[in-house]
């Protein structure tokens, strides 16, 4: 069936780095974009930053510009967030998304996530 | 960017409708037709109820519909149902990033 499952998170202090990874099954990963989506304890949900199908494009929020860097192995259906100089404001859930069409040109709504990675940044 | 306006709070009896606003701006909500909604339960992966502002995935019952006008958008939900209860964000294209809204828990009384 249709998947998306992440790994790669854990407690780590402030200013260490960490890799997030998304692996995908059942579906054609090589046409569709990904992002990657943080929720905090208790919080709302925030956009983090999204990857083209060919990985030619990435954009990001604001609050991850120059410490994030998304890309992705379409040989081997897998996504990653790096993350770099982790502050304790980053400790949230991590979801990757499909979106919902494939060769997408504008982000559109997201309609497979995984079950998220918990990512804690703590001393 | 910042986050789009949700009110924190809606409720609605078991068969009544509830209808929950999304206000951002003319560079996000105003300027696209790419807003769509989500449904998350606690503990829960988000689900897509509603994508290019009025469009449901398949399998999305009918009860569920988006509209907008201006820079606000709208998630009715008719006939409510227990099931329902859960919270809902919006979310919206604001050119070469996306932006979710803060939240509303929706309460079936």
């Amino acid at each position: 069936q249709v998947q998306l499952v992440e790994s790669g998170g854990g407690v780590v202090q402030p200013g260490r780095s960490l890799r997030l990874s998304c692996a995908a099954s059942g579906f054609t990963f090589t046409t569709y974009n990904v992002h990657w989506v943080r929720q905090a304890p208790g919080k709302g949900l925030e956009w983090v930053a999204v990857i083209s199908y060919d990985g030619r494009n990435q954009y990001y929020a604001e609050a991850v510009k120059g410490r994030f860097t998304i890309s992705r192995d379409n040989s081997k259906n897998t996504l990653y967030l790096q993350m770099n100089s982790l502050r304790a404001e980053d400790t949230a859930l991590y979801y990757c998304a499909r979106e919902i069409s494939i060769f997408g040109l504008i982000p559109d709504a997201f309609d497979v996530w995984g079950q998220g990675t918990m990512v804690t940044v703590s001393s | 960017q910042s986050a789009l306006t949700q009110p924190p709070s809606a409720s609605g009896s078991p068969g009544q409708s509830v209808t929950i606003s999304c206000t951002g701006t003319s560079s996000d909500v105003g300027a696209y037709d790419y807003v769509s909604w989500y449904q998350q339960h606690p503990g829960k992966a988000p689900k897509v109820m509603i994508y290019e502002v009025s469009k449901r995935p398949s399998g999305v019952p009918d009860r569920f519909s988006g509209s907008k006008s201006g820079n606000t958008a709208s998630l009715t939900v008719s006939g409510l149902q227990a099931e329902d209860e859960a919270d809902y964000y919006c979310s919206a294209y604001a050119g070469s990033n996306n932006v979710f809204g803060t939240g509303t828990k929706v309460t079936v009384l």
